[in-house]
């Protein structure tokens, strides 16, 4: 069983257009959620990160958090061109596991100008 | 403020080989995680180092071993190299403090097992 899924992609949004990014975790005792941005040959950049249920906001980017459905997502309204790349969903687990990352394999977005 | 840094870049060894990988976390940060990435899936989380002390390790044989210098930076080492290690290697730096687990990555070591 993953720990962490993301849907499928590839994703692909016209400019301008909201992208919604998915993904489930299977580890009910997690406690911190993070989006990743990662671009062809490069590292990942953390763009969000949510701790609690709800929805945060922050610039062109909404991350929403539902524990109990186990479920976090990512928006990202007014796509660019440049908001092409691979989307990374992170989970860190609540307890003895508390100090590592499991990522999803990530969703590759592409906007088309 | 600077950010992770990585050296090398890019490193090509051969089978049976040993490497060390490289890693100074951002400036006060204490905690440095190694995550192994490969092509078209998401990093497999390897070591986390906290204050010199190992805090966890990911399921990897023992040929991949990683300390904590007193300076924060790390190493990772991984010996009798295997095809299957060619890889991205990524250091990321988190502050642990409270409430703020965040980690950020370092641009990465790419290995390239022949």
């Amino acid at each position: 069983q993953k720990e962490v899924e993301q849907n499928s992609g590839p994703l692909s949004v016209p400019e301008g257009a909201i992208a919604s990014l998915n993904c489930t975790y299977s580890d009910r005792g997690s406690q911190s959620f993070f989006w990743y941005r990662q671009y062809s040959g490069k590292s990942p950049e953390l763009i969000m990160s949510i701790y609690s249920n709800g929805d945060k906001e922050d610039g062109r980017f909404t991350a929403q958090l539902n524990k109990a459905s186990q479920y976090v997502s990512l928006l990202i309204r007014d796509s660019q061109p440049s908001d092409s790349a691979t989307y990374l969903c992170a989970v860190q687990g609540g307890g003895g596991s508390n100090y590592k990352l499991t990522f999803g394999k990530g969703t590759l977005l592409t906007v088309n100008p | 403020d600077a950010g992770v840094t990585q050296s090398p870049t890019h490193l090509i060894k051969t089978r049976g080989q040993h490497v060390t990988l490289r890693c100074s976390p951002i400036s006060g940060h204490k905690s440095v995680s190694w995550y192994q990435q490969v092509l078209g899936q998401g990093p497999q989380f390897i070591f986390q180092y906290y204050e010199k002390e190992e805090r966890g390790r990911g399921n990897f044989p023992d040929r991949f071993s990683a300390r904590q210098f007193p300076n924060y930076s790390s190493e990772l080492n991984v010996n009798a190299l295997l095809l299957g290690d060619s890889a991205l290697y990524l250091c990321a730096s988190s502050l642990l403090a409270l409430n703020s687990y965040e980690q950020y990555f370092g641009p990465g070591t790419r290995l390239t097992v022949t």
